[in-house]
C-alpha cells in the first residue's frame, strides 16, 4: 500500500513568490496533519484536518500560511507571500480514524528553500 | 502543557554497542500515548512504536526494545548490538487529544544517533 505522498520533495523560490506543497494521505486515513520541521523550533504541528475539516489550526504562523483539504485524497499548504523564515522540512501526516489512539503516519516531506 | 524532553542531543557509539535513548515525559493526562519515530539521514520519519500509559510492560522487536516506567515519567528506548544502518535521529513524542476528535503529537527535540564502525 502506499504511504503518504507529498509534493515536491523539494521547492528553490524567491522571497515573495506563492508557494504551494500537496499531500495525499493514506487511502482511508480520515486526518491529516501538516507540521514543520527547523533547526530552531523542532517539529511542531501547523493544522489538522479530520474528515476534511480543520479541527485546529493554532499553529499555523500567520496569515500567509493557508490550508485546504477539498477531499479526503489531497490537501494543500498555502504560503503567500513567501520569506526566507519560512524555509523548513514540510510533512504530511495522516492517522486512521481521528482517534487519540491512532499512530500517525508521515510522508517524505518537502524542503522548502526560500531565498 | 505537555513536554518531552530527550537530554542527549548526540550520541556516538561503535558498532556491536548497546546504546539507550532517554525521554522524559510531562502530561496531566491520565490516559496518553507515547511514541518513537527514527528520521534517517534521508530525511522521512519511521514510525517504530506506540506504547499506552495503561501498559507498562516492556516490549522487545529485534534488537529494539523499549522501557516504559510511568513513576519516572519515562519511555526509554534501547538498541542491542547497534549497526551503522541504526545512525539516524530518534524522536519521541507524547500524544495529547483535541478536543474535536484525533490527537496531537508533542515531539521531543530529538538524539541524533551515530553508530561508527
Amino acid at each position: 500500500d502506499a504511504g503518504v505522498i507529498q509534493s515536491p520533495r523539494h521547492e528553490v523560490t524567491e522571497m515573495g513568490q506563492e508557494v504551494t506543497l500537496r499531500c495525499k494521505p493514506i487511502s482511508g486515513h480520515n486526518s491529516l496533519f501538516w507540521y514543520r520541521q527547523t533547526m530552531m523550533r523542532g517539529l511542531e504541528l501547523l493544522i489538522y484536518f479530520n474528515n476534511n475539516v480543520p479541527i485546529d489550526d493554532s499553529g499555523m504562523p500567520e496569515d500567509r500560511f493557508s490550508a485546504k483539504m477539498p477531499n479526503a485524497s489531497f490537501s494543500t499548504l498555502k504560503i503567500q507571500p513567501s520569506e526566507p523564515r519560512d524555509s523548513a522540512v514540510y510533512f504530511c501526516a495522516s492517522s486512521p480514524q481521528g482517534l487519540s489512539t491512532d499512530t500517525q503516519y508521515f510522508g517524505p516531506g518537502t524542503r522548502l528553500t526560500v531565498l | 502543557a505537555q513536554k518531552v524532553t530527550q537530554a542527549q542531543t548526540e550520541i556516538s557509539v561503535v558498532e556491536k554497542e548497546d546504546v539507550t535513548l532517554d525521554c522524559v515525559y510531562e502530561t496531566r493526562d491520565t490516559t496518553y500515548y507515547l511514541f518513537w519515530y527514527k528520521q534517517p539521514p534521508s530525511g522521512e520519519l519511521v514510525f517504530l512504536i506506540r506504547r499506552n500509559s495503561f501498559d507498562e510492560q516492556n516490549e522487545i522487536s529485534g534488537r529494539y526494545s523499549w522501557n516504559f516506567q510511568k513513576s519516572t515519567s519515562s519511555f526509554n528506548f534501547t538498541i542491542t548490538a547497534s549497526q551503522v544502518v541504526d545512525s539516524a535521529v530518534y524522536f519521541c513524542a507524547l500524544s495529547e487529544a483535541f478536543t474535536g476528535g484525533g490527537n496531537k503529537l508533542t515531539f521531543g527535540t530529538g538524539t541524533q544517533l551515530k553508530v561508527e564502525l
